[in-house]
């Protein structure tokens, strides 16, 4: 029990739609960090955000955006939805300094997006 | 750019057996080293870390150990139970603030 949750945990959506996903962080984490884990495929940074501010993005279009709240919790929205975005979609908690500390960074469970 | 190369699997052994997953990495400067385990259906746990060179990381049975001359970070137990079936990811964390893992690699221990 790592303390993170996401929402929802599966969804279908249709190409052309958009989907939100929600993830709590865990109590004391600032920094939420978003993944896309395709079938097969290892996990591929997203974005972060800390303290409402996105602090880095990967390799993927805008039309991926995200949203920080006071109480640290965090959204992913998707645009315009590909069939190539169904994947795992994975958040990571953690306070900003755990990515050079080494401290453990805490994973929900994920939300498995399909597209038809 | 930073990148994990995992051994592909899947690797299948025999309960009990001695297990070897290799991973090495590409990084600039000295990132942490850590292996996540996804079961079936499941999110990532970490299993083990280590921040530094020639640390050891170790839990539930699994080391592996940080090798900065090789870029090395491999896993190694020493029997493997059924209830280890699962994915297994390596991954480094730079001051990019970000996890880089590699594609995981699937090990399936038959009783």
């Amino acid at each position: 029990e790592t303390g993170v949750t996401q929402s929802p945990t599966h969804l279908i959506k249709t190409r052309g739609q958009q989907v939100t996903l929600r993830c709590s962080s865990q109590s004391g984490h600032n920094t939420v960090s978003w993944y896309q884990q395709a079938l097969g495929q290892g996990p591929q940074f997203i974005f972060q955000y800390y303290r409402e501010e996105e602090n880095g993005r990967g390799n993927f279009p805008p039309r991926f955006s995200g949203l920080q709240f006071p109480n640290y919790s965090s959204e992913l929205n998707v645009n315009a939805l590909e069939l190539d975005d169904s994947a795992l979609y994975l958040c990571a908690s953690s306070l900003l300094g755990d990515y050079n500390s080494g401290n453990t960074i805490y994973f929900g469970e994920g939300s498995w997006l399909t597209v038809v | 750019g930073d990148s994990v190369t995992q051994m592909e699997g899947p690797v299948t052994l025999s309960e009990e057996a001695f297990l070897t997953i290799n991973c090495t990495y590409t990084a600039t400067g000295y990132p942490s080293l850590f292996w996540y385990v996804q079961y079936p259906g499941e999110g990532l746990q970490l299993l083990l870390k280590a921040t530094k060179a020639d640390d050891k990381g170790s839990n539930k049975g699994f080391e592996a150990t940080y090798r900065k001359e090789t870029t090395s970070f491999h896993l190694e137990k020493g029997s493997v139970q059924v209830s280890d079936s699962a994915v297994y990811f390596c991954a480094l964390a730079t001051g990019f603030q970000k996890l880089v893992f590699g594609t995981g690699t699937r090990l399936l221990v038959s009783p």
